[in-house]
């Protein structure tokens, strides 16, 4: 089945350490997106990527930083320079950027 | 203004009510408009999109784009306990770049058996 498959699930930061969370995809989308998302609010953009090796920053952006290597792969790093970094953290993809997106499941990032 | 504006809800309805939930937006280059349904601790999930204006019917649910009044509307008949979630719509221009893709806040849906 294609989709989309975020790992961890949960994850729990120390203080002062970067953490990587995992997005891969086998629909052979094009773009790629990060998305945080608090309790009872809604989507933030962190990053997008319209194409291997292209990304863009988001609305928030600051204390994040990602790659794209490969189509099938956009890793977000959350830096010790993210100081409130507790949310969900969605992946998402489309075909090309402005069509629908599908979401992954999400990764729940903690401090310890 | 903000670019998308949804009814905040919560919203509670009886099982097998018509449910109606509504998104206004301002930005007239939308060509994209979508619907997402979002379970408590899931990835929003693609409900239904359309292209333009227009209706667009799947099951139980119905998507309606009124371009010239900017609205659009999701509705579910005959809802189910199983569609208590949140939902999101979403809209885009083609090809539109991060901040041309923007979603509203989202309405919770709680449907008492």
């Amino acid at each position: 089945d294609g989709g989309i498959t975020q790992s961890p699930k949960y994850l729990f930061r120390k203080e002062g350490q970067n953490v990587t969370l995992s997005c891969e995809q086998n629909l052979n989308h094009d773009a790629m997106y990060w998305y945080r998302q608090d309790p009872g609010q809604g989507l933030r953009l962190i990053y997008y990527s319209q194409i291997v090796n292209d990304f863009q920053k988001g609305d928030i952006a600051e204390g994040y930083s990602v790659s794209r290597e490969k189509k099938e792969s956009f890793p977000l790093t959350v830096t010790s320079a993210q100081k409130n970094p507790t949310a969900f953290y969605l992946c998402a993809s489309s075909i090309v950027t402005g069509q629908p997106q599908h979401f992954g499941d999400g990764t729940r990032l903690s401090i310890l | 203004q903000k670019e998308v504006e949804q009814d905040p809800g919560p919203l509670s309805v009886p099982e097998g009510a018509i449910v109606s939930l509504n998104c206004t937006y301002s930005n007239s280059a939308f060509q994209y408009f979508m619907w997402y349904r979002q379970y408590s601790r899931k990835g929003p999930e693609l409900l239904m999109y359309t292209y333009s204006s227009g209706n667009k019917e799947d099951g139980r649910f119905t998507a309606q784009v009124d371009k010239s009044s900017k609205y659009i509307s999701l509705f579910i008949r005959d809802s189910q306990p199983s569609d208590s979630a949140t939902y999101l719509c979403a809209m885009s221009a083609v090809r539109g770049y991060g901040q041309n893709f923007v979603f509203g806040p989202g309405t919770r849906l709680s449907v008492l058996p």
